[in-house]
């Protein structure tokens, strides 16, 4: 089977820097996604990883150690329009379909 | 291209009657998912497609649910009968299953009540 683990909440405030720790145990592994969603949208493709390292597109980059079964997302000079929910989620091999985390609610604050 | 596109946006209905959810993927996509969302369970996969064939059912929760893809438009998600825990909001999404980061597109998903 597969499980994901993230923080439930984070709080930061205008400007600052956070990152959202996401740990998986999955039966083959093939990349790690991270999406966003706003409340009452639908989740949007943020970020991913398929190889050790650290991706980076605009104010968000996105780390992953396979080796510890670990991954983060950072978010940089957050602003108020990122207050949102954040998943990671989780490919095995061999297959197409994803298994979400359980989410982490961002809250910005001016 | 407009998006995958669900519908209804929302659905009110009484417990027992059926329920009908419907999805148009991104023309072009192979795969096809379906999920239910809720504040206990999360975000969970119910079943996906590729190619129009139910690849994986195993997270449809009971016989009361059942989901078609009759060609590679169009797809529906079937609850009868409907039961008060089924209230959530049930996404579909569309992805391209050669790309390797192996992108999902959701549509802005169906708030459904059952009451």
């Amino acid at each position: 089977g597969q499980s994901l683990e993230q923080p439930s909440e984070v709080t930061a405030v205008e400007g600052a820097i956070v990152q959202i720790n996401c740990t998986y145990q999955t039966s083959g592994f093939y990349g790690l996604s991270w999406y966003q969603q706003h409340d009452g949208g639908a989740p949007t493709f943020l970020s991913y990883n398929g190889l050790d390292g650290l991706e980076e597109t605009g104010r968000f980059s996105s780390f992953l150690s396979r080796s510890d079964s670990y991954g983060y997302l950072l978010l940089q000079e957050l602003q108020m329009k990122d207050s949102a929910s954040y998943f990671c989620a989780v490919r095995a091999r061999g297959g197409q379909n994803f298994v979400f985390g359980p989410g982490t609610r961002l809250s910005v604050l001016p | 291209d407009a998006g995958v596109i669900q519908s209804p946006r929302h659905e009110v209905t009484e417990m027992g009657q059926e329920v009908t959810l419907r999805c148009k993927p991104i023309s072009g996509h192979d795969y096809l998912f379906w999920y239910r969302q809720t504040m206990m369970r999360g975000l969970e996969l119910l079943i996906y497609f590729n190619n129009n064939v139910p690849i994986d059912d195993s997270g449809m929760p009971e016989d009361r649910f059942s989901a078609k893809m009759p060609n590679a438009s169009f797809s529906t998600l079937k609850i009868q009968p409907s039961e008060p825990r089924d209230s959530a909001v049930y996404f579909c999404a569309s992805s391209l299953g050669q790309i390797f980061k192996n992108i999902q597109y959701f549509g802005a998903g169906t708030r459904l009540s059952v009451l």
